[in-house]
């Protein structure tokens, strides 16, 4: 089973709107990355949170990590119809820490 | 500009038929991955490279075969490939682990 699974599977927003997206995992992490994928095409790194750092903030991206409950959160504050995408989170396992393992992606769709 | 490139972008082949799907990198990283992309499935890591010659099996290694004889090129091979591997394949890399990848624009491979 995936190790990264994302709640909500999708999401509707109006724009200017925040948008909230959860990430779950099961065994303990080096890290923790946020991805975004516009369809179709190649993914985009947005943020890096590793696993002693408990909140980082990009712009207007915001990532909490709780290692105690194995989830991680995205908030994108004031959307905008460019932040129509898919968004993945990606874990960097301790065990076996060479490899990338993704969640199935949350669907956000910022409305005009 | 700092690119990852793939080559081609979309192949229709046959069931059994060899081919290699290109990945080459332009910012002298050492690590290199190769995901495949399924709907429902999110992104599953197939192969990575820490460097040259030096490879190792994500979680869905079965039916490829890859090669990393210089650091900037690492291609995938499928042998013999099954309709199951129709797919859209991305290749990434990143300066050292699998950390802030840079993602091919993607493969969209069918297999009849």
């Amino acid at each position: 089973s995936q190790q990264g699974e994302e709640d909500p599977q999708a999401l509707s927003i109006q724009e200017g709107e925040n948008a909230t997206m959860n990430c779950s995992y099961k065994t303990s992490i080096n890290n923790l990355q946020w991805y975004r994928q516009n369809s179709g095409r190649g993914l985009v790194h947005l943020i890096l949170i590793r696993s002693n750092e408990r909140e980082k903030h990009s712009g207007r991206l915001r990532v909490t990590l709780d290692t105690s409950k194995k989830s991680s959160s995205l908030l994108i504050t004031a959307s905008r119809a460019a932040d129509t995408a898919s968004y993945f989170c990606a874990t960097a396992l301790i065990q076996g820490a060479q490899k990338l393992v993704f969640g199935q992606g949350t669907r956000l769709t910022i409305n005009p | 500009e700092a690119q990852v490139t793939q080559n081609p972008r979309y192949l229709i082949t046959v069931t059994g038929k060899k081919l290699t799907v290109t990945c080459s990198q332009n910012m002298n990283h050492e690590y290199m991955s190769w995901y495949r992309q399924d709907p429902g499935l999110g992104l599953r890591q197939i192969y990575y490279s820490m460097n040259v010659e030096v490879t190792d099996k994500g979680d869905v290694p079965e039916g490829y075969k890859v090669s990393r004889k210089e650091k900037r090129n690492f291609p995938l091979i499928l042998e013999s490939p099954s309709p199951n591997q129709t797919s859209l394949y991305f290749c990434a890399s990143s300066q050292r682990g699998p950390y802030e990848q840079y993602f091919g624009p993607g493969t969209r491979l069918t297999v009849t």
